[in-house]
């Protein structure tokens, strides 16, 4: 069935540094990739997205290429802030099941100053 | 503000208590979700609504019931709680492409 897997947290990072995470996929059919973001005591919301492969998502500095050869949709930021300290979900729409959302697990960032 | 609006924000209940979560969007789509978030696990679904009048089981749908009351509202249903139910529940829906979702901002459920 259709899964993903994200690297596992707590990422811990001083302030400027380079930050990625890791997200691979299992899925059937041609599915849309997405990042979420929930900050502490608050709901989720959409990060970035990409809907086809090679596409590029991007979005308050981050940003993740689909990769279809390798199944991958890793996010990247060159340069994190204190305030990006956040819970990050890497999801998949799945296109034959009424494009329910299926989420990785979750990867927490800290980022200290 | 248009978005996707949960009731109540926090609950606590007692094993065995019944409640409904309430979800209401109004941005016209077809499809709703019930999701859980436990930690270090992500967001599971529990069921979803591909449009007005169905619903279909989710990943884990045991002790749950859902009602599409009309296009605008789907809500969760506990008829007997437990205290593995303790999480926190989001209500999000999407648009007919399916790459439009908008969550609601979630529900606190602990059952002692």
């Amino acid at each position: 069935g259709n899964s993903v897997t994200q690297m596992e947290g707590p990422v811990t990072l001083s302030e400027e540094a380079f930050l990625t995470i890791n997200c691979t996929y299992t899925a059937t059919g041609y599915p849309s990739l997405f990042w979420y973001v929930q900050y502490p005591g608050e709901g989720l919301q959409l990060l970035l997205k990409a809907t086809k492969a090679d596409d590029k998502g991007s979005n308050k500095g981050f940003e993740a290429t689909y990769r279809k050869e390798t199944t991958s949709f890793h996010l990247e930021k060159g340069s994190v802030q204190v305030s990006d300290s956040a819970v990050y979900f890497c999801a998949l729409s799945d296109p034959w099941g009424y494009n329910k959302l299926i989420f990785g697990a979750g990867t927490r960032l800290a980022v200290h100053p | 503000n248009a978005g996707v609006t949960q009731t109540p924000k926090f609950q606590v209940l007692k094993t065995g208590q019944s409640m409904t979560l309430q979800c209401a969007q109004d941005m016209n789509h077809n499809s709703m979700y019930w999701y859980r978030q436990d930690p270090g696990m992500g967001l599971r679904l529990i069921y979803y609504s591909a449009s007005e009048g169905t619903t279909d089981k989710g990943e884990v749908p045991n002790g749950y019931n859902v009602s599409r009351l009309n296009k605008r509202e789907f809500s969760l249903r506990l008829e007997s709680a437990a205290p593995s139910q303790t999480s926190v529940y989001f209500c999000a829906s999407n648009t007919e492409k399916g790459r439009v979702y908008t969550f609601g901002s979630g529900t606190r459920l602990t059952v002692v």
